[in-house]
């Protein structure tokens, strides 16, 4: 069956610090990856994507990603972390062959010391 | 404003009893979703549907049940079978086609049986 896994549960960092969330799927076909973020009390909302192309994608507020093929990743990264940050942060695969089935890991908690 | 409303935000049910979680969007989109979400273990997918009248079991179908009627409209009922029905509900939607298959979610809905 196909799966996300999200290896670090819970990261604390303080703040400036540079952040990279790991994020590995397993499938061989065609995907389409996604990270999404949980701001405490809100909706999910979606970071940033990646369908084809450049495999280096920018997000909102300074996020990036990096789909690396041979490797199955698509690891989030910030050069520079602020307190407002904190948050749940989910990967998530929609496989090209179903393109509406969407898949979540089980998420980073993220928090920021000031 | 488009986008995808659940009601209600919070709900309470006596153990034994049936529940229906609402969701409507107006999105226009072909596919909706329904996950659950427990801490610790991310967004797990129970029911996702591609278009009107039809729909999937997700990873954790057991004890609940959907309809797809209508384009805008995806309802979920936990049933008195599903074992651990206390949880936070999310109801998604997405255009559900290649290169856009992006969710949309909604504020979600805690259920508490007691």
């Amino acid at each position: 069956a196909q799966s996300v896994s999200q290896h670090n549960h819970h990261v604390i960092l303080s703040e400036a610090a540079s952040l990279e969330l790991g994020c590995n799927y397993s499938y061989g076909g065609t995907v389409n990856l996604f990270w999404y973020v949980q701001y405490p009390g809100q909706h999910l909302q979606l970071l940033l994507k990646y369908f084809s192309g450049d495999p280096l994608v920018k997000g909102i507020k300074g996020f990036e990603a990096e789909f690396i093929k041979s490797k199955f990743s698509f690891n989030l990264r910030k050069p520079s972390v602020q307190w407002s940050d904190t948050a749940e942060y989910f990967c998530a695969v929609s496989l090209y062959s179903s393109a509406s089935k969407i898949i979540f890991g089980s998420g980073t908690r993220l928090s920021i010391r000031p | 404003d488009g986008g995808i409303t659940q009601s209600p935000k919070y709900l309470f049910r006596k153990e034994g009893q049936n529940v229906t979680l609402s969701c409507e969007q107006n999105l226009n989109h072909d596919a909706m979703y329904w996950y659950r979400q427990d801490p610790g273990q991310g967004l797990r997918l129970i029911y996702y549907s591609q278009i009107v009248n039809d729909f999937q079991k997700g990873d954790i179908a057991e004890g609940y049940s959907v309809s797809r009627e209508k384009k805008e409209s995806f309802p979920l009922t936990v049933t008195s079978a599903q074992k651990n029905p206390t949880a936070f509900y999310l109801c998604a939607s997405s255009a559900g086609q290649p290169g856009r298959t992006e969710a949309f979610f909604g504020q979600g809905t805690r259920l508490t049986v007691v």
